[in-house]
């Protein structure tokens, strides 16, 4: 079965740009959830989708918002970009919306650097 | 208010012996706890998890053990084995709110 694939794996923009990123869930999966990884803050955890809905979204600006489509697929907006935005955004996939015994499969995620 | 924290950024351990993995966390509405490891350019991958009603879980070579009246949890890999550098987060769930908070990592070096 394939893993989570995202797109693109690497990214370069300016400040005040605004970038869209990718994620397709395991094939099947219904939950994606999106995560921000610096090296000061570690993981942080962004939204999650549910069946097209948004179920839960963490402490960040309105600047980054989400969409999921009727086929799992979900991608992460990032509008008026800040150098502060250069991280690692990971995306993660469950069969159901993820708790404490719902295993999540990560991908690779995409780096994302503003200059 | 961070509430999940790790507070050694790096750990190193000779092969063969035992890695313990430690985190701190401060709300005690947390349902379940989990521990994920992650490799340079790869996303993290799920280890093991803990629900609060238990004090121990084991898979392998990997257990957790959760003490709730210190509210500290801690992951045992042994034997430790060149392939467990890596580094390790480990994470927790209110479930109501179905939102994962992770620590910030420990990076764990398996030194020959």
């Amino acid at each position: 079965k394939a893993g989570v694939t995202q797109t693109p794996r690497y990214l370069i923009k300016t400040r005040g740009q605004q970038v869209t990123l990718s994620c397709s869930p395991i094939s099947g999966h219904r939950s994606v959830s999106w995560y921000q990884q610096t090296p000061g803050q570690g993981l942080q955890f962004l939204f999650e989708y549910f069946s097209e809905t948004q179920r839960n979204k963490g402490n960040f600006p309105g600047r980054f918002s989400g969409r999921q489509f009727s086929n799992s697929r979900s991608e992460m907006n990032v509008s008026t970009l800040e150098l502060g935005d250069s991280a690692l955004y990971l995306c993660a996939s469950s069969l159901n919306v993820a708790g404490g015994q719902e295993t999540q499969y990560f991908g690779p995620g995409t780096r994302l650097l503003v200059l | 208010d961070q509430q999940v924290k790790q507070n050694s950024p790096s750990l190193s351990v000779q092969e063969g012996r035992i890695s313990i993995l430690n985190c701190d966390y401060t709300n005690s509405m947390f349902d379940y706890f989990l521990w994920y490891k992650k490799y340079p350019a790869e996303g993290p991958t799920f280890l093991i998890s803990i629900s609060s009603i238990k004090d121990k879980n084991e898979d392998g070579r990997f257990t957790v053990f959760l003490n709730k009246s210190a509210k500290h949890l801690s992951l045992h890999i042994v034997p430790s084995q060149p392939g467990d550098s890596a580094v390790y987060f480990c994470a927790a769930i209110v479930n109501r709110d179905d939102k994962i908070i992770f620590g910030k990592g420990t990076r764990l070096h398996i030194l020959p």
